[in-house]
């Protein structure tokens, strides 16, 4: 059975910082390009950022650049996302996907002063 | 960044035909055609359509989707109540190196 699990996402302010965690299993994990995406309360999905199977290659959403960071470690099958200088219109349900094929529950981030 | 562009909703009868459109660009949906989510409110999404003419396992062959041009569209034939979902049509842009996403399309079976 897949499994994607996300954690880390918590209520901050402008400014700060956040590391969302991804876990999964039921899936090779390894040979998975991952994603992240985030919701924003009632609207439609938004890509932020993935990372290739291998970790060589990372590409974000111009939104995020310079400021999000995406990493992965194969050996225990997670996928992570570092978020800096957080704004409000980062509040979202952020999900973990595999490919697009595996998604988690999402977890969610609010971010206000 | 410029996203895909869907109608935001679309009524039809049940056991009838939906097609929904997501119009693009020659940089992403004209190159490959576009991927196919169903989101259910409170949700997660679902993916029922690979960009290269594909159907995840597990999904109903009364899904189906091509391409023309720099529009893509997902046809669901025999509509049944438990398709009444938000569908959202996604491909990667070679020029922007960046996944884009339609705004969605509200799928309501009357």
């Amino acid at each position: 059975e897949v499994q994607v699990v996300e954690s880390g996402g918590d209520l901050v302010h402008p400014g700060e910082s956040l590391r969302l965690s991804c876990v999964t299993s039921g899936f090779r994990f390894n040979d998975y390009w991952m994603h992240w995406l985030r919701q924003a309360p009632g609207k439609g999905l938004e890509w932020v950022a993935n990372i290739k199977p291998d970790g060589s290659e990372r590409f974000y959403v111009d939104s995020v650049k310079g400021r999000f960071t995406i990493s992965r470690d194969n050996a225990k099958r997670s996928l992570y996302l570092q978020m800096n200088s957080l704004r409000d219109e980062d509040t979202a349900l952020y999900y973990c996907a595999g490919a697009f094929d595996f998604w988690g529950q999402g977890t969610m981030l609010t971010v206000s002063s | 960044q410029a996203g895909l562009t869907q109608p935001p909703s679309m009524s039809k009868a049940l056991r009838q035909t939906a097609t929904l459109t997501c119009t693009g660009t020659s940089n992403n949906v004209g190159k490959q055609g576009a991927a196919w989510l169903q989101q259910y409110q409170g949700h997660p999404p679902k993916l029922v359509w690979y960009m290269k003419n594909d159907r995840p396992s597990g999904i109903s062959e009364r899904f189906s989707a091509s391409r023309s041009g720099n529009t893509a569209s997902l046809t669901i034939t025999g509509l049944q109540p438990e398709d009444e979902a938000d569908y959202y049509c996604s491909a990667w842009d070679y020029s922007l190196e960046a996944w884009v996403f339609g705004g969605g399309t509200k799928l309501t079976v009357l």
